[in-house]
């Protein structure tokens, strides 16, 4: 099993430049989530999703856009990029039953100048 | 609202020695925590998860408590060694939701 992957590793983008994250995982989890994770602010929830064709909007989703069309995929969106959105993206999915693990990607680092 | 504290300075201890750190919170009441561990450039890796029915969770020379009264949780590493040393991070859930919540995290360092 690959586990979480997650392309690209690192992206640069100029403001206003859209682009898509790519997450995928090969465990058959139901639930999928992307954080963002900024120096002295920890990890961040921006969406998540409890299956396919079902998602949800977390902590921090302002500016960003998620589907989930199969099981395995997750894409987020970024549609019109800001400085702001300069971070560490990471994806992760969750196996059935509450407080189970969260298996998380290798992240992708993103800047946006 | 909520809030997850963990200490931001880093803790350095003596390779041997137990390793404590600690996840306090507030407005929230939890029904699970997860421990995690991340090395610089990586994702987190699970540790530990321990319920809010249970007081502690051993898993090797790790331990965790889990004190709903204080509202914190203590992570124990026994028998320190370099290799331990990352940033661990806690995080929390409520009952009926995948939804966590993180603290920021505590950067341990071991020394030889």
């Amino acid at each position: 099993n690959a586990g979480v992957t997650q392309t690209p590793k690192f992206q640069v983008l100029k403001t206003g430049q859209s682009m898509t994250l790519q997450c995928a995982q090969d465990m058959n989890h139901e639930y999928m989530s992307w954080y963002r994770q900024d120096p002295g602010m920890g990890l961040r929830l921006i969406h998540y999703s409890v299956g396919a064709g079902i998602t949800d909007q977390g902590e921090v989703p302002n500016g960003y856009n998620v589907s989930r069309s199969t099981t395995e995929d997750f894409p987020l969106r970024l549609l019109s990029a800001a400085p702001s959105q300069t971070s560490v993206y990471f994806c992760a999915s969750t196996g059935t039953g509450k407080g189970n693990e969260q298996f998380f990607g290798p992240g992708t680092r993103l800047t946006v100048l | 609202s909520q809030k997850i504290e963990q200490n931001s300075e880093a803790l350095n201890i003596q390779e041997g020695k137990t390793a404590t750190l600690t996840c306090n919170y507030t407005n929230y009441s939890p029904a699970y925590l997860q421990w995690y561990r991340q090395d610089p450039g990586r994702g987190p890796v699970f540790l530990l998860l321990i319920r809010e029915n249970e007081k502690e969770k051993r898993k090797e020379r790790l331990k965790v408590t889990f004190d709903t009264t204080l509202k914190q949780s203590l992570f124990h590493i026994t028998a320190s060694q370099p290799a331990d040393s990352a940033t661990y991070l806690c995080a929390l859930a409520s009952s009926g939701t995948y939804k966590y919540i993180f603290g920021t995290g505590t950067r341990l360092k071991v020394l030889a």
